[in-house]
């Protein structure tokens, strides 16, 4: 059973479009991360969101919490090359188990 | 500095050979993380260290053997592994375990 279920698992999209990717729980998590992976390098951290509802911005990325805290959201506007990357979402799982699990992951790819 | 390193970049060994990867921080996390990553697929936890103890420990087969000597490093020896473990190795740290966590670009582990 997967905890956190991210669509599209795939998305290829011309530069200078817009996209959301969703991270989705059936289960409630404290917080949640999000991170870009290039190939062969490790996950880069691009935001914490900890509070439901909360809505943090990052550039041209925009992340939201859900109200109960069991999804989120990542929209990128006027997608460039660079955005191109494994966008994962991940927090910790359960209360008290302290087990840290990743989303299934969406690939990005942004055509110039 | 939010910087983990990982050494080495690469590595490709015989079935029976035994090697080690090294992972460092120096943020004061104390919290630190093996995971492996198969193409295409999101990480997947192997071992948990909390304050230099083993604390998770996701049913890794025997021939992988985690060390954690002091609160900075984080070694992973590998011993009589098989083709199907050939991936990329990740090392991660955060404050406490379940916290948000800071890659290391990974070893690309080759097993011929």
């Amino acid at each position: 059973t997967q905890l956190l279920e991210q669509s599209p698992q795939f998305l290829s999209i011309q530069e200078g479009e817009n996209l959301t990717v969703y991270c989705n729980s059936s289960s409630v998590f404290s917080s949640l991360q999000w991170y870009r992976q290039e190939p062969g390098e490790g996950p880069v951290l691009l935001v914490t969101v900890v509070t439901g509802g909360e809505v943090k911005k990052l550039k041209r990325l925009t992340f939201q919490f859900g109200d109960a805290r069991k999804d989120s959201s990542l929209h990128i506007t006027a997608a460039q090359p660079g955005d191109t990357g494994l966008y994962l979402c991940a927090g910790e799982w359960g209360s008290g188990t302290y087990k840290y699990i990743f989303g299934t992951g969406t690939r990005l790819k942004v055509l110039a | 500095d939010t910087e983990v390193t990982q050494t080495p970049k690469h590595l490709v060994m015989g079935m029976t050979n035994k090697k080690s990867l090294k992972c460092e921080q120096h943020m004061g996390h104390r919290a630190m993380y093996w995971y492996k990553q198969k193409a295409k697929k999101p990480p997947e936890l192997m071992f948990v260290y909390s304050y230099e103890k083993l604390s998770i420990n996701e049913s890794v087969p025997s021939r992988f053997s985690p060390e954690c000597p002091n609160s900075s490093l984080l070694n992973l020896h590998l011993h009589a592994l098989q083709p199907e473990d050939s991936a990329l190795y990740l090392c991660a740290s955060s404050r406490l375990q379940g916290y948000e966590q800071y890659f290391g670009p990974g070893t690309r582990l080759t097993v011929t």
